[in-house]
């Protein structure tokens, strides 16, 4: 079954401190992956994607995710949090590819400390 | 651009009552909107799938004649939750897809609560 797996249920972290978000997946066919981060009172906003191509993929707000294969894993990084990055994040895949129906991994709760 | 809004934000009702949420897309046409439900500390669970037109796919485990999906137009999709029940009480998120990639944008969600 199509799954994904985020270990972390919090982190929390110095401001400017470097950062990495652990996702997981389950999914038998070639993997659409998405990491989305949800603020109080905000939808859901993209950060970045994978579909296919160069296996390390820049998003915004600084964000960056590394797709390995080997490791069914897709992991979210920053080198330096602000302490506006405080917010819910979560992994998910496409599991009938591209934006079609996204199974989403149970999120991981960033804090910051100043 | 690529809003997503959802009425009301939060709406408490007492058990055996229907309730209704709205979802928006504000700024672009959505031939398919998503509709999900996520329990506290927990990830968003797809519920349907529902298209301009036609009648909502429902996902496994989702009871079809309790969330009632109507997507009437390209730019509103309805949820009603019928005589909700406290067990019903949880945070439900809408999307609408659209845009170059087709890309799901999220609303910000409705927060139900069932007395």
């Amino acid at each position: 079954a199509q799954s994904v797996t985020q270990p972390d249920i919090h982190i929390t972290v110095s401001e400017g401190a470097s950062l990495e978000l652990r996702c997981n997946y389950s999914y038998g066919a070639t993997p659409y992956l998405f990491w989305y981060v949800q603020s109080p009172g905000q939808g859901l906003q993209l950060l970045l994607k994978y579909f296919s191509g160069d296996t390390l993929v820049q998003g915004i707000k600084g964000f960056e995710a590394e797709f390995k294969r080997s490791q069914s894993s897709f992991n979210l990084r920053k080198p330096s949090v602000h302490w506006s990055d405080a917010a819910e994040y979560f992994c998910a895949v496409g599991a009938r590819g591209g934006y079609n129906k996204l199974i989403f991994g149970a999120g991981t709760r960033l804090a910051v400390h100043p | 651009g690529a809003v997503v809004s959802q009425h009301p934000s939060r709406v408490i009702c007492k058990s055996g009552t229907s309730v209704k949420i709205e979802c928006r897309s504000l700024d672009f046409q959505a031939t398919t909107m998503f509709w999900y439900r996520q329990f506290p500390k927990q990830s968003l669970m797809l519920m349907a799938t529902s298209n301009e037109g036609s009648k909502a796919t429902y996902e496994q485990g989702v009871e079809k004649d309790k969330f009632l999906i109507n997507h009437a137009s390209l730019t509103l999709s309805t949820l009603t939750v019928t005589s909700a029940h406290p067990e019903d009480s949880s945070f439900y998120i809408c999307s609408a897809r659209g845009g170059r990639e087709n890309e799901q944008f999220f609303g910000p969600g409705t927060r139900l609560t069932v007395l």
